[in-house]
């Protein structure tokens, strides 16, 4: 049974850095892509982040380009993502998800994990 | 990037009753256009993508339809645990974006 659970939120300040983590279980990690998408309270979901098999080639939205960046580590099935200087617009429940090889779909996705932004 | 449009954002129907989601892109993304189902509790699910293919274990109930900028799910004779919030995605191109969400309630 595939199995994605997220770690690593709470409260923080404006500015500051946090890092969100991803361990999955029950598929071959290192064949697939993984990516990252986000939940604003009472709002729709928006892509963050994706990274391909091998960790070489990143993609991301501008809203957090620069800011965010996603890693992984395949030996330990272990997706990442650093975020800094947060802002109160990043306040929000961050989903781990796997991607569909290279296209853009998400076919399992984890129970999510809240970031809050705030003074 | 591509906008995604869908409507309505809220729909009231009865089990048994058929409804289509429409689901409207900002410019052309051939078929590349995914459908998740979200409930409280659970994990988000995919339900549709490619436009039309069902994912392993959505029932037949559920069709998707479209190509270019327009979109349709279809769900037929609802079932109680269909009743769900809705999203389109386009997974044509990057930055990837969803559509705003159907909520679908029981009336």
């Amino acid at each position: 049974e595939v199995q994605l659970v997220e770690s690593g939120g709470g409260l923080v300040q404006p500015g500051r850095s946090l890092k969100l983590s991803c361990a999955a279980s029950g598929f071959t990690f290192s064949n697939y892509y993984m990516a990252w998408v986000r939940q604003a309270p009472k709002k729709g979901l928006e892509w963050v982040a994706t990274i391909s098999t091998s960790g070489s080639r990143t993609y991301y939205p501008d809203s957090v380009k620069g800011r965010f960046t996603i890693s992984r580590d395949n030996a330990k099935s272990s997706l990442y993502l650093q975020m800094n200087s947060l802002k109160s617009e990043d306040t929000a429940t961050y989903y781990c998800a796997r991607q569909w090889a290279g296209r853009g779909f998400f076919d399992y996705w984890g129970q999510g994990v809240m970031v809050t932004v705030s003074s | 990037d591509v906008q995604m449009t869908q409507s309505p954002s809220y729909l009231a129907a009865s089990p048994g009753e058929s409804v289509s989601i429409s689901c409207k892109a900002s410019k052309s993304i051939n078929t590349y256009l995914a459908w998740y189902q979200e409930k409280p509790g659970k994990t988000n699910k995919l339900l549709i993508y490619s436009g039309s293919t069902l994912q392993s274990g959505t029932p037949s109930r559920f069709s998707g339809s479209g190509s270019g900028t327009d979109f349709t799910l279809t769900i037929r004779s609802l079932e109680p645990e269909d009743f769900a919030v809705y999203y389109c995605q386009q997974h044509n191109e990057y930055p990837l974006t969803f559509g705003s969400g159907t909520k679908l309630e029981i009336k």
